[in-house]
């Protein structure tokens, strides 16, 4: 069964700082890979999908790295600002037994000002 | 810009109860999506559509039935609400169900059950 890890849970960095959000998964056999942002009371915005056959995806200061053989992906944020502060969910879609997409429990940012 | 429209917004019902949560797009996607959000869990799915006519079950259907009105609408339905029931739900749809197309999610609705 897959299953999806996000580690940490919190994390508490100054402004400007560059930053690394991990997600691990169980399963190899998956047919893509979301980066969402939640804010509170809000519902999920997608920030980047990959596909099964890349290796990342960028958009504006995020940048998302995909390592299917070893179950990883991780999303990068450079010179983090106050307003990235959000919850950060990963989700992958296996790509057996329905497609059904598997979330992480997701990581709290918060960027000090 | 509507997107994914969810109704009601907040609810606290009494255990027993029965309530239907609604929710609309507005995209023309085929695909519709509700999932729970519960702390420390990430999100679930509940029951899918993968296109106007299908409904299938997802991770945790038990206590929970769907019904896909039309291509744009597709609503929840709480029969006897417990509290385990207690949680944030989202609606999301997208474009195909297996295809490579992100799913986009409404705010949520927030239910409580005593």
């Amino acid at each position: 069964k897959q299953e999806v890890t996000q580690i940490p849970a919190a994390l508490s960095v100054p402004e400007g700082e560059n930053l690394v959000l991990n997600c691990s998964f169980t399963d190899s056999a998956i047919y893509n890979l979301q980066w969402f942002r939640q804010d509170p009371g809000k519902g999920l915005t997608s920030l980047l999908l990959i596909q099964s056959s890349q290796r990342e995806q960028t958009s504006g200061r995020l940048n998302a790295s995909l390592d299917k053989s070893s179950g990883r992906s991780t999303l990068y944020i450079a010179a983090s600002q106050p307003g990235d502060s959000a919850t950060y969910l990963c989700a992958v879609r296996p790509s057996t037994g329905g497609f059904k997409t598997i979330f992480g429990a997701g990581t709290r940012l918060f960027v000090k000002a | 810009n509507a997107g994914v429209t969810q109704t009601p917004k907040f609810q606290v019902l009494k255990t027993g109860q029965s309530m239907t949560l609604q929710c609309a797009q507005d995209m023309n996607h085929n695909s519709m999506y509700w999932y729970r959000q519960d702390p420390g869990m990430g999100l679930r799915l509940i029951y899918y559509s993968a296109s106007e006519g299908t409904t299938d079950k997802g991770e945790v259907p038990n206590g929970y039935n769907v019904s896909r009105l039309n291509k744009r609408e597709f609503s929840l339905r709480l029969e006897s609400a417990a509290p385990s029931q207690t949680s944030v739900y989202f609606c999301a749809s997208s474009e195909q169900y297996a295809g490579s197309q992100p799913q986009h999610f409404g705010d949520g609705t927030r239910l409580s059950i005593l």
